[in-house]
């Protein structure tokens, strides 16, 4: 099985600063890797699929990079909605999440 | 666009069976993996498995033994049925869509909190 690590748990910033979460596999996944934005009370939302590939209707703030065990989301300019909690994920495994929470 | 509405009970006592159904809209239930996820309380998400428009499925290892996922393609829906509950088993639980040869879920249910409790 396939073990996912996400840093930092959190990450706390302001609006208009650069966010950048990290998701480290425990053994190669090639570019199988998607991010989700969680909101309290709210189901999980595809992000990123595929490592770099932003899902339909998602602002261009956000990107995703790497391939092999270790991936990278960024947010280049953090809107007050971007506050919340992201998870990895590939195939059947999840990561544990990393709290974005405002400064 | 397709959306997923799930209905279930929320309430349990332990030993009981957890039965939810999602019910898919606006798209076909062919070519895909319709995909059951729990989240416990406070905690990260946990797939449960997940069964093909043909009924083909598959299971977490460590809930194989009290799980079954169900189709029914003329309804648009599925269904999970997890056997014998206890406190552990106190989750929001979600559907989720999965493309075939894809390894993401996209969209979700809205999802069912159920809570184990005697």
């Amino acid at each position: 099985e396939i073990v996912l690590t996400q840093s930092p748990a959190t990450l706390s910033l302001s609006p208009g600063e650069r966010a950048t979460l990290s998701c480290r596999a425990s053994q190669s996944v090639s570019s199988y890797l998607a991010w989700y934005q969680q909101k309290p009370g709210q189901a999980p939302r595809l992000l990123i699929y595929d490592a770099s590939n932003r899902a339909t209707g998602i602002p261009a703030r956000f990107s995703g990079s790497g391939s092999g065990t270790d991936f990278t989301l960024t947010i280049s300019s953090l809107e007050t909605e971007d506050f919340a909690v992201y998870f990895c994920q590939q195939r059947r495994n999840f990561g544990q999440g990393t709290k974005l929470e405002i400064k | 666009q397709v959306q997923l509405q799930q209905w279930g009970a929320g309430l349990l006592k332990p030993s009981e069976t957890l039965s939810l159904t999602c019910v898919v809209y606006g798209g076909s239930f062919s070519g895909y993996y319709w995909t059951w996820i729990r989240q416990p309380p406070e905690k990260g998400l946990e797939w449960i498995g997940e069964i093909n428009h043909s009924g083909s499925t598959n299971y977490n290892s460590s809930l194989e033994s009290r799980v079954s996922i169900s189709g029914d393609t003329s309804k648009n829906q599925f269904s999970l049925r997890l056997t014998s509950v206890t406190a552990a088993d106190t989750a929001v639980y979600y559907c989720a869509r999965r493309t075939q040869l894809r390894n993401w879920f996209d969209p979700w249910g809205q999802g069912t909190l159920v809570t184990v409790s005697s």
